[in-house]
């Protein structure tokens, strides 16, 4: 499809457990985000990649995640010894990246993937 | 947490009636974008706003960029049944940085 696309639409694990989560951006956008949403609550910044450069980790909540980029397209996002708070919808974003006139684009939205730990 | 104040959390209008919804910031942004996302979903952008004072359309939703850069209002005319969703605004400080959301406004509309 044109979209971004997320894999597994939904994720269940168990406390303690290791789970990665993927994106698959438009293709051609240089540009990629993940988001934390909380229920009930806007999406929350966790990083942003230009390519395969990780330019911003400031939001990933603790060392337990850790994204990647490796060839500058698909992202894979990964949370080691998952804790109960660590359950939420997690975004995905890419944008294309312009020039002068055409510098600023939107990021468009993949579905998410819905993880739950019990 | 979340850096932008959207208000009303919530609305629940009739069929046909307009809706107004805005966002106000203590810190200035170069970009206010509204998206829409319904259940299960990713949000969508339905507007994007990147100069102080513009007034932009899209059919029948209409968004302002404040003049002060802090604070954008999102108008829907004439709701439809399918604007149910969760309305959140975003603010992006330079271009292709990552956006602040607000915490959304919930929308219900009565046939």
């Amino acid at each position: 499809g044109a979209g971004v696309s997320q894999s597994p639409r939904y994720k269940v694990a168990k406390r303690g457990q290791d789970v990665a989560l993927r994106c698959d951006p438009i293709s051609g956008h240089v540009s990629l985000f993940w988001y934390q949403q909380a229920l009930g609550q806007g999406p929350e910044f966790l990083t942003y990649f230009q390519n395969e450069a990780q330019l911003d980790k400031s939001g990933l909540p603790s060392d337990r995640f850790f994204a990647e980029r490796p060839e500058g397209s698909v992202s894979t996002l990964k949370i080691q010894r998952t804790q109960q708070e660590d359950s939420a919808v997690y975004l995905c974003a890419s944008s294309f990246v312009g020039q002068g006139f055409y510098s600023n684009q939107p990021q468009h939205f993949g579905d998410g993937t819905r993880l739950s730990i019990l | 947490g979340q850096q932008l104040n959207q208000s009303p959390q919530s609305m629940f209008i009739q069929e046909g009636e307009d809706v107004s919804m805005n966002c106000t910031s203590s810190s200035i942004f170069n970009t206010w974008l509204w998206y829409k996302q319904d259940p299960g979903e990713g949000p969508v952008l339905l507007i994007a706003l990147y100069k102080a004072g513009e007034l932009t359309s899209n059919g029948r939703l209409t968004a302002q960029f404040g003049i002060t850069r802090k604070d954008s209002f999102l108008n829907i005319s004439a709701s439809i049944p399918s604007d149910v969703g969760i309305y959140f605004c975003a603010g992006q400080r330079d271009s292709n940085n990552d956006m602040r959301f607000g915490a959304g406004t919930r929308l219900t509309v009565k046939p």
